[in-house]
């Protein structure tokens, strides 16, 4: 079975403060692909990153940064410096290579007050 | 990069009506679309995957007959939510993947029923 765990519910931060959001996952297979998605109140969900099983750096953009770690089934997130704006809620997903779709992480909802 | 256009962005209406909901890719060709519903702060779960000229393969507890797929072609599918009723309110995503685009998401349908 897959699944995908957003242990922290909801986040609350100064602007300014770093932040780690917090994703595990399960799945059985050996090629899959882990994704992250903000979903500001407008609704819509806005792609962050893609990285598939078999690239295990991490990535930095901007004041975004992933940690993905086979080891400990985690792909977790990092926002630097905080800003108002990152204010959203943030869905880890996975897909597993034999599968098309997409199971969501329950989410983490971000709020950053200025 | 790849656009879906979903509409309407929010549709209120009767109980016992019916609303179409419509996600089209705008510059590419979407072989598989899938439709999402996302209850008030919880996460995107799967309802349904079609493939163009195909019948939608349902999640389990979604009801086929209440909520209609169809993809008749490479850049449209639609949603109907078939005699609406107050539960049914919440929010529905599609997204589409291309050969070569990847998954792009709709910016969501909120769908109230009075």
């Amino acid at each position: 079975a897959q699944k995908v765990t957003q242990a922290q519910t909801e986040i609350s931060v100064v602007e300014k403060e770093d932040v780690t959001l917090d994703c595990v996952y399960e799945t059985r297979d050996t090629t899959y692909y882990l994704f992250w998605y903000k979903q500001p109140p407008s609704g819509e969900l806005v792609f962050l990153i893609r990285r598939n099983s078999f690239d295990e750096q991490n990535e930095i953009s901007g004041r975004y940064s992933w940690n993905f770690q086979k080891s400990t089934s985690s792909f977790n997130f990092t926002i630097t410096a905080s800003q108002v704006v990152d204010s959203a809620v943030y869905f880890c997903a996975l897909k597993g290579g034999s599968q098309g779709n997409l199971i969501f992480g329950k989410g983490t909802k971000l709020s950053v007050k200025p | 990069g790849a656009v879906v256009s979903q509409h309407p962005s929010w549709v209120i209406c009767k109980s016992g009506t019916s609303v179409k909901i419509e996600c089209r890719s705008l510059d590419f060709q979407a072989t598989t679309m899938f439709w999402y519903r996302q209850f008030p702060k919880q996460s995107l779960m799967l309802m349904a995957t079609s493939n163009e000229g195909s019948k939608a393969t349902y999640e389990q507890g979604v009801e086929k007959d209440k909520f209609l797929i169809n993809h008749a072609s490479l850049t449209l599918s639609t949603l109907t939510v078939t005699s609406a009723h107050p539960e049914d309110s919440s929010f529905y995503i599609c997204s589409a993947l291309g050969a070569l685009e990847g998954r792009t998401f709709g910016s969501g349908t909120r769908l109230t029923v009075v």
